[in-house]
């Protein structure tokens, strides 16, 4: 099974800090997710990358960014946090075309 | 993007089989059928994929429709771990990044 981990795994932070979220995979996975999931609600892709140099948007506009350097890293970063940033974020990855998505057990961000 | 419809919650009793039902009526023929979990507190979790036919797995068997427009995800003895929300999505084998979660279906298991 895919390993990848996130940490932290909660997270409270006062408005204006800035925050990254590290997400990690053992497996060699060239694709990699962010999702971001609020209580009781859907998972919504805001970031996806092919691989490394490569980042894309994902559906859900968000105002955080990342980056891939390494194939196994793929950290998200928030300059300035503020309340409505207040979600589960989830990460995960695949080998690709119709493989299963790995996912971490998840960041749990609370903005005050 | 296709997208799926599932009911809002079902209730199951122990060690009896269940059947998750998902509409798909928007499927493309490149549209792989996936489904996942998501137990509390954790990240989904993979459970079953198929395309044309149905599948079995370990986990789980996935019925789906000669049409396409509609998938039965069955548990044959749900147990009380099987508690959780289960996704249908639909995933694009051209384009990784083209499927939609939904909200899910979440599963009671009553001892």
């Amino acid at each position: 099974e895919a390993d990848i981990y996130q940490t932290p795994r909660y997270l409270v932070i006062g408005t204006g800090k800035k925050i990254t979220l590290e997400c990690s995979q053992t497996m060699g996975h060239d694709k990699m997710y962010w999702y971001q999931q609020d209580p009781g609600m859907e998972l919504h892709l805001i970031h996806y990358s092919y691989g490394v140099n490569s980042t894309e948007k994902g559906d859900l506009s968000s105002e955080s960014t990342v980056s891939r350097i390494r194939t196994e890293h793929f950290p998200l970063t928030l300059e300035s946090a503020r309340p409505s940033h207040t979600s589960q974020y989830l990460c995960a990855s695949s080998v690709g075309g119709d493989s299963p998505l790995h996912f971490g057990n998840g960041t749990r961000l609370t903005v005050t | 993007d296709a997208k799926t419809t599932q009911p809002n919650s079902m209730e199951s009793n122990e060690e009896e089989p269940v059947h998750l039902p998902c509409n798909h009526s928007t499927i493309s023929g490149t549209d792989y059928i996936h489904w996942y979990r998501q137990l509390p507190s954790q990240g989904p979790e993979y459970v079953i994929h198929g395309l044309t036919s149905n599948v079995n797995n370990r986990m789980a068997s996935l019925a789906i429709a000669e049409d396409r427009k509609s998938s039965t995800l069955i548990l044959h003895r749900a147990t009380l771990r099987d508690a959780a929300v289960y996704y249908c999505i639909l995933r694009d084998r051209n384009n990784f990044n083209k499927f939609y979660f939904g909200s899910g279906t979440k599963l009671n298991v009553k001892p």
